[in-house]
């Protein structure tokens, strides 16, 4: 079992669905992290929640939106998503505190919105 | 604009060669220095950190940092076809991971 994990796997979901990515981590982090990463682009930080805390929303469009229920569980609710947010959708946990600057990587979640 | 820049490459390299992947950032203020390599369709994984000017070595890989002129590299020694990846760069002028900035990645193939 990897120290990130991640639900689904794979999703593909119509423009008009809702849905939600779940992300686990088992390494006693108290930061997580939502990334987007597109092809030819880099990764792109969508949010940061810190001891359950958010304290990054890197102007992500309001279709996306993050739950963060406890340090060790994080969520990205999806609605009325577009095609150009097809995607692999990363999620990362790291230490919380100052100087903790290693980041741990989930598998991924590659979404396809049709 | 903060930015990480890599050569997308493919770079080849024939197996038991050194591999030599290069990164430039534009932030001065960048503090800490990472390395990920990222198979196809899978997760990046954390294989360098380098935090001060110099090298840095752990196995057949290598990290080097230049600030002044806002450079980072690895290099990998005796290639193997397993580390045919994407090696991606990421930088961060904190303290902490929630300000990661990640190049776009160089494709390494390691021929046989």
């Amino acid at each position: 079992e990897t120290g990130v994990t991640q639900t689904p796997r794979h999703l593909v979901m119509g423009m008009t669905n809702k849905k939600s990515l779940k992300c686990e981590q088992h390494l006693g982090h108290n930061a997580m992290y939502w990334y987007k990463q597109s092809a030819k682009k880099p990764l792109e930080l969508m949010f940061v929640y810190n001891f359950k805390e958010q304290t990054e929303n890197n102007s992500v469009p309001s279709r996306f939106s993050p739950e963060c229920p406890n340090s060790s569980h994080l969520f990205l609710h999806l609605h009325t998503l577009q095609p150009e947010d097809s995607a692999l959708y990363l999620c990362a946990s790291s230490q919380g505190h100052p100087g903790a600057t290693e980041a741990f990587f989930g598998q991924g979640t590659r979404l396809t919105v049709v | 604009q903060k930015e990480v820049e890599q050569n997308s490459g493919p770079l080849s390299v024939p197996e038991g060669a050194i591999a030599s992947l290069n990164c430039t950032y534009s932030d001065r203020g960048s503090q800490s220095f990472f390395w990920y390599r990222q198979y196809s369709g899978k997760s990046p994984e954390l294989i360098m950190s380098i935090y001060s000017n110099g090298d840095k070595e752990d196995g057949r890989f290598t990290a080097q940092l230049n600030k002044a002129s806002q450079y980072v590299s690895l290099l990998i020694r005796d290639s193997q076809p397993s580390d045919s990846a994407t090696y991606l760069c990421a930088v961060t002028n904190t303290g902490t991971a929630s300000k990661l900035t990640f190049g776009t990645g160089t494709r390494l193939q390691v021929t046989l």
